[in-house]
């Protein structure tokens, strides 16, 4: 069974703070893919980044970073200078790439709110 | 290209009544998905669809039914509605390209049952 993790209910941040979101994640899979997603208060589902296990390189779009690590099983979210329109649950999730489904297992979210 | 649509927006059931959550998408993607959203929870899947035809269960199908007559739409059934059944409902799709491939959702639905 796979499952993800973050352990982070609920975190506030001053504005132009930056603050890491946390996910790990537990597979048996050689092969998988982890997404981050944003959930706006609005409640629509936002698809941030993919990342297939065997790319280990860092991301950085912008404010957003993304930090892979097999060894640890971890897959952490960093927002530089957190804005006011970053307040959001943020959700990890996983797809086996050898599941007939290709279902996303997501963790609980973490709520992050950016006060001004 | 409206994406991924869902209707209604927001519904009120009594318990014990039915009703059919629709989904649509117009990207012809062939991967098709029902999930559920409960306070302060991820996502779990309650059925999906790999093409017209073709359903399948998900981690939490009891209570709901579905049908993939189209490409296009997927509705969702809830026969007999309970409490429980208080949640948000989104759809999503998905090309049948590879595992790695963005679910786009729609905006979901929410359903209280009292």
């Amino acid at each position: 069974a796979q499952k993800v993790t973050q352990a982070q209910t609920e975190i506030s941040v001053v504005e132009k703070e930056d603050v890491t979101l946390d996910c790990v994640y537990e597979t048996r899979d050689t092969t998988y893919y982890l997404f981050w997603y944003k959930q706006p208060p609005s409640g629509e589902l936002v698809f941030l980044i993919r990342r297939n296990s065997f790319d280990e390189q860092n991301e950085i779009s912008g404010r957003y970073s993304w930090n892979f690590q097999k060894s640890t099983s971890s897959f952490n979210f960093t927002i530089t200078a957190s804005q006011v329109v970053d307040s959001a649950v943020y959700f990890c999730a996983l797809i086996r790439a050898g599941a007939g489904s290709y279902q996303l297992t997501f963790g609980k979210g973490t709520k992050l709110s950016v006060i001004p | 290209n409206a994406g991924v649509t869902q209707t209604p927006k927001f519904r009120i059931l009594k318990i014990g009544q039915s009703m059919t959550l629709q989904c649509a998408q117009d990207m012809n993607h062939n991967y098709m998905y029902w999930y559920r959203q409960d306070p302060g929870m991820g996502l779990k899947l309650i059925y999906y669809s790999v093409g017209a035809g073709i359903t399948d269960k998900g981690e939490v199908p009891n209570g709901y039914n579905v049908s993939r007559s189209t490409t296009e739409d997927f509705p969702l059934r809830l026969e007999l509605a309970a409490p429980s059944q208080t949640s948000v409902y989104f759809c999503a799709s998905r090309q049948l390209a590879g595992p790695g491939d963005e679910q786009f959702f729609g905006p979901g639905t929410r359903l209280t049952v009292l």
